[in-house]
């Protein structure tokens, strides 16, 4: 079964920084385009970055940019997204998601992983 | 961007019909035949019920189904079931270098 797995959310304090990871089963990450989504508690689901199949381009929506930074290591077939300087409102389940590039939706998602921020 | 707007909630008996809208803009769903649908049950994952419109993925009941107009969306649940309670977001594609946008999502309710 294809599945993704995000790691590394926790508590963290404002103004903090946390790394958070996106690993896959059955699946190579490589050769996809990924993105990183985010749902506050009780809320909407917002995209927060993405990176093209090859690594060379990454995107973001203007409120993120400076914010978040998105990688991905192929030799570990890994996703990550850098998060700096960190603040209350980015509490939230932090989902990876593959892109469909020919459909323009997100396809495949992990199970997500919680962030806190909190004094 | 600014989120797509959706009914907050929407709500029907068992085995009657509801439609949840998702408005936006020229720059998004008006522009794109790009709007997809997620369900997603409390405390899971969003689940794809709907692509480009009105495509259903495979194993998702004919009872979703999509449409558009102008730069409104729809979802059309049929025949509603208890199982189909849930929150449900709409998402379009905005332009290059930008994804999806997201709705703020509607809870559907089966009375």
């Amino acid at each position: 079964e294809v599945q993704l797995l995000e790691s590394g959310g926790r508590l963290v304090q404002p103004g903090g920084s946390l790394r958070l990871s996106c690993a896959p089963s059955g699946i190579n990450l490589n050769n996809l385009i990924m993105t990183w989504v985010r749902q506050a508690p009780g809320k909407g689901l917002q995209w927060v970055s993405g990176i093209a199949g090859d690594g060379d381009d990454t995107y973001y929506p203007d409120s993120m940019k400076g914010h978040f930074t998105i990688s991905r290591d192929t030799s570990k077939n890994t996703l990550y997204l850098q998060m700096n300087d960190l603040r209350v409102d980015d509490t939230a389940v932090y989902y990876c998601a593959a892109w469909n590039f020919g459909g323009k939706y997100f396809d495949l998602w992990g199970r997500g992983t919680l962030v806190t921020v909190s004094s | 961007q600014s989120a797509l707007t959706q009914p907050p909630s929407a709500s029907g008996y068992p085995g009657q019909s509801v439609t949840i809208s998702c408005t936006g803009t020229s720059s998004d769903v008006g522009g794109y035949n790009y709007v997809s649908w997620y369900q997603q049950h409390p405390g899971k994952v969003p689940k794809l019920i709907i692509s480009e419109v009105s495509k259903r993925p495979s194993g998702v009941p004919d009872r979703f189904s999509g449409s558009k107009s102008g730069n409104t969306a729809s979802l059309t649940v049929s025949g509603l079931q208890a199982e189909d309670e849930g929150d449900y977001f709409c998402s379009s594609y905005a332009g290059r270098n930008k994804f999806g946008i997201f709705g703020g999502g509607t809870k559907l309710t089966v009375l």
